[in-house]
């Protein structure tokens, strides 16, 4: 069984610039979660995909945007670079969308200077 | 909006000892799960409590749910070195957050020789 891949593992971008993180799920789940995680802290909710739609979003801004692929996997895409914007993303996914476990993949560190 | 706070943040144990975890969240749900993350890592699923009076046990850690209180605990025992983590509880809103889960801030556990 394959597990929850992320892509890149780590990365460094200036202010203004725009990144673009990926997710491969876990074999069988049809729903791919985002979490920002700040340094010491508990990782937020970003968005929920499902069925390649966005099913579900927290207190990001729109420059906080998504895809979901037929093969379920993700992109997290993030414009308009903020120093704050620093931190670990955590894809996470599940076998549907209302199973409630989630499997996290090793995240990407996103580094904004 | 729901929120978790876990107790304590900071957690600095010799081996042998026993310590428990506490986890409050504010909203009625069913489903709380605890996660360890050791530095620089992702997330790792221990436990998946899904109703009330739900008790799991792996090895030296046990959790357990109280649905009415809505207080979830973690015990350690006879801590050893290896359980050095931070150790994240997660509630999820229910069936209409779509596996939406809110993290606490994460108890950062030493275990000292």
């Amino acid at each position: 069984e394959t597990g929850v891949t992320q892509s890149p593992t780590h990365l460094i971008k200036t202010r203004g610039q725009q990144v673009t993180l990926r997710c491969s799920s876990q074999s069988g789940h049809n729903t791919v979660s985002w979490y920002q995680q700040a340094l010491g802290q508990g990782p937020q909710f970003i968005f929920q995909y499902y069925r390649e739609e966005e099913n579900g979003r927290g207190n990001f801004p729109p420059r906080f945007s998504g895809l979901q692929f037929p093969n379920y996997s993700s992109e997290l895409n993030v414009n308009a670079l903020e120093l704050d914007d620093s931190a670990l993303y955590l894809c996470a996914s599940s076998l549907t969308v209302n199973t409630g476990e989630l499997f996290f993949g090793e995240g990407s560190r996103l580094t904004v200077l | 909006e729901l929120k978790v706070e876990q107790n304590p943040l900071f957690l600095s144990m010799q081996e042998g000892k026993n310590y428990t975890i506490y986890c409050n969240y504010s909203t009625t749900s069913d489903r709380l799960y605890w996660y360890r993350q050791d530095p620089g890592k992702s997330l790792e699923s221990l436990f998946v409590l899904l109703s009330n009076g739900a008790v799991k046990q792996e090895g030296r850690l046990m959790a357990s749910l109280d649905t009415k209180a809505r207080l979830s605990t973690l015990h350690i025992t006879a801590a050893v070195h290896d359980l050095s983590a931070t150790y994240f509880c997660a509630v999820d809103g229910g069936e209409t957050s779509g596996s939406r889960l809110t993290f606490g801030e994460g108890t950062q556990l030493t275990v000292n020789p």
